[in-house]
């Protein structure tokens, strides 16, 4: 089964920028496995954030963004607020299903 | 506002069928507009997509798990239900019903999950 890989963990400082990627053991990455992210914090169901690699649901604060980068999926959060402490978890589409990547704890310190 | 409450056993004992189900509120299951699927996490682990049904009932779901889960949907009651069978201690998780809009990837409305143990 396809493998989807993010960073375990990433330390960001407050007001700083934070790029999380999301790779595929299938290969690049393309607009085609429409990617999507996952906010999750303890205790609390995910919260959907981008879709379709760019696209921003309504309550999808503007500091967040979606991208291709190199082959893979990528969340970018400008200007961390402390709340954005939490395990981002992006999907991949792959015809007929999907797959979670294992999850990127995001930590602001 | 859609509203989606996982229902079932929280305790489930090994080699037997863990069954839930998803009550949903607020919307009809019988809209071609979503896919409506079950989603799982291991305590301290990550999510995994177990699988997702469509309005006129086709289903989808991960190769892994395909050979002992049914999702099914019960649109006189506005719920649809997931099946696993010989579940072993593995299939401890916190189980969460969703719904995606326009596809299989774009889960916006969560239930707040239920745990299912898998224990004799």
């Amino acid at each position: 089964q396809t493998v989807v890989t993010q960073e375990p963990s990433l330390t960001v400082s407050p007001g700083g920028t934070v790029t999380l990627t999301c790779a595929s053991s299938a290969g690049a990455v393309t607009n085609g496995y429409y990617p999507n992210w996952y906010q999750q914090k303890p205790g609390q169901a995910p919260r959907a954030l981008i879709y379709s690699t760019t696209n921003k649901h309504s309550w999808t604060p503007a500091r967040f963004s979606g991208s291709l980068l190199g082959g893979k999926a990528a969340l970018t959060l400008s200007g961390v607020q402390p709340e954005d402490e939490a395990e981002y978890y992006c999907l991949l589409y792959y015809g007929g299903g999907v797959v979670f990547g294992g999850g990127t704890k995001l930590t602001v310190l | 506002q859609v509203q989606l409450q996982e229902s079932g056993p929280g305790l489930v004992k090994p080699s037997e069928t863990l069954s839930l189900t998803c009550t949903v509120s607020g919307g009809s299951i019988s809209s071609s507009s979503y896919y409506w699927g079950w989603i799982r996490q291991p305590p301290g682990k990550g999510l995994e997509w177990i699988g997702s049904i469509y309005y006129n009932g086709n289903t989808y779901y991960n190769p892994s798990l395909e050979s002992r889960v049914t999702i099914s949907a019960d649109t006189s009651k506005n719920h649809f239900s997931l099946t696993l069978s010989s579940v072993t201690a593995a299939d401890t998780a916190l189980y969460y019903c969703a719904r995606s809009r326009g596809g299989l990837t774009t889960y916006s409305d969560w239930g707040q999950g239920t745990l299912v143990t898998v224990s004799s």
